[in-house]
């Protein structure tokens, strides 16, 4: 089976300061992950995606994840927060099962970023 | 640029109404998806179609029905809306029903009284 488990419902912190968003999974295969970013009432956009190629991936507007295959994580990291960042964020896993494509969505996870 | 255009943004509904939501995608995907989201739930699939003229049942699919005529269009239907049916629903594409990027509308807010 394969689900994800995203450890914060809120993370707060201050602009210029490191984010961390946590994200684990288990898969009964090696899985794709990916990170989503939704801001106030928009859909859903990608951040960045993982498919067993390098394990650091870089994605846009500075953030990055690095899979883990033995701690199971894939958590979201950005150096130094910005305003703008502020959102919701889900970290999925994919599902592949013949005829159909699922992704399993995290509950996500809350980013406020203080002035 | 469009990609996805859904309608309404929003809407309040009468239970036991039909109700449909649009969707059109101008990308030429392959495939296309119905999800709702709900505080503390993240998104859940409703129905997905993995290329034109067919469809297929999602996690939660009770209630709701789909089509997929062209390439293009993905409409929701709610038979007979239902309170537990209020929530922000999002229609999605992607080029081919594999690992790609799936691209998002901005959601459909849906308010069953």
């Amino acid at each position: 089976a394969q689900s994800v488990t995203q450890l914060d419902s809120h993370v707060s912190v201050s602009e210029g300061t490191p984010v961390l968003l946590r994200c684990n999974y288990s898969s009964s295969y090696s899985p794709s992950l990916f990170w989503y970013v939704q801001h106030p009432n928009k859909g859903l956009q990608l951040l960045l995606k993982y498919t067993s190629a390098a394990t650091l991936v870089k994605g846009i507007n500075g953030f990055e994840a690095e899979f883990k295959k033995s701690e199971t994580s894939f958590h979201l990291t950005k150096p130094s927060a910005h305003m703008s960042d502020a959102a919701e964020y889900f970290c999925v896993v994919s599902r592949l099962r013949t005829g159909a494509n699922n992704l399993f969505f995290g509950t996500g996870t809350r980013l406020t970023v203080i002035p | 640029i469009a990609g996805i255009t859904q309608a309404p943004t929003s809407q309040i509904l009468a239970a036991g109404r039909r109700m449909t939501l649009r969707c059109t995608q101008d990308m030429r995907h392959n495939a296309m998806y119905w999800y709702r989201q709900d505080l503390g739930l993240g998104l859940r699939l409703i129905h997905y179609s993995n290329t034109a003229g067919t469809t297929g049942k999602g996690e939660v699919p009770d209630g709701y029905s789909v089509s997929r005529a062209n390439t293009d269009d993905f409409p929701l239907t709610l038979a007979s809306a239902v309170p537990s049916q209020t929530s922000v629903y999002f229609c999605a594409s992607s080029e081919t029903s594999g690992f790609g990027e799936l691209f998002f509308g901005e959601g459909s807010r849906l308010t069953v009284l």
